[in-house]
């Protein structure tokens, strides 16, 4: 049972714009920075965006991040083929002194 | 450009201890910038992190692992090092070193991955 909440799967077809939530609490969400990662098959986690909404150089700007009190999202718009991946949100957890991870999500681009 | 790599044993009989290294190779362990951690994925599952540590020595661990777990640093090698004892089935799992910066909690630099099997 994972700190954070994220629905197991999502999908949609090419070109569409998906989004991707994660609910926390104030212990974690609430009171410090989300980062999101992206991790395709078979590789490690890469950070998709960092500090809610800032995004690394080199993601391209179809990825946005949002935060809103307890609860995060990632949105993807023009979906492409090469976006499947699992995508897992991230924070700081205040009450366990150690940053927490959402279960997950999988995304299928059908 | 900074790079990180696992190493140890990928079987470990039940009841043993898991040994993993870290190398870091392209930047220095030392900064005062950076934390450096591991995070382990079971297959088919999400992320945990196991802990962290700073160049200094200084550790957090995940209270659910804490009692098992310690990490150390050598900075004379650029690495750092996780052990678990104790394991099961349970812990059996693709095992990552990460650079953490400080103040974020953001895991910005991985390691490839190790996958431990937990089998007699």
């Amino acid at each position: 049972q994972s700190v954070l909440t994220q629905p197991p799967s999502a999908s949609g077809t090419p070109g569409q714009r998906v989004t991707i939530s994660c609910s926390g609490s104030s212990s974690n969400i609430g009171n410090n920075a989300v980062n999101w990662y992206q991790q395709l098959p078979g590789t490690a986690p890469k950070v998709l965006i960092y500090t809610n909404n800032q995004r690394p150089s080199g993601v391209p700007d179809r990825f946005s991040g949002s935060k809103s009190g307890t609860s995060a999202s990632l949105a993807i718009s023009g979906l492409q083929s090469e976006d499947e991946a699992d995508y897992y949100c991230a924070t700081w957890d205040d009450s366990l002194s150690g940053p927490v991870f959402g279960g997950g999500t999988k995304l299928t681009v059908l | 450009q900074l790079q990180l790599q696992e190493s140890g044993p990928g079987l470990v009989r039940p009841s043993e201890t898991l040994s993993l290294t870290c190398t870091v190779s392209g930047g220095s362990i030392s900064s005062t910038s950076y934390y450096w951690g591991w995070i382990r994925q079971p297959p088919g599952e999400g992320l945990e992190w196991i802990g962290s540590i700073y160049y200094s020595g200084s550790t957090y661990y995940n209270p659910s692992l804490k009692r098992r777990v310690t990490i150390s640093v050598d900075t004379s090698k650029n690495q750092f090092s996780l052990k678990m004892n104790s394991v099961t089935a349970a812990d059996t799992a693709v095992y990552y070193c990460a650079r953490v910066i400080v103040g974020t909690g953001r895991f910005d630099c991985w390691g490839q991955g190790t996958l431990v099997t937990v089998s007699s």
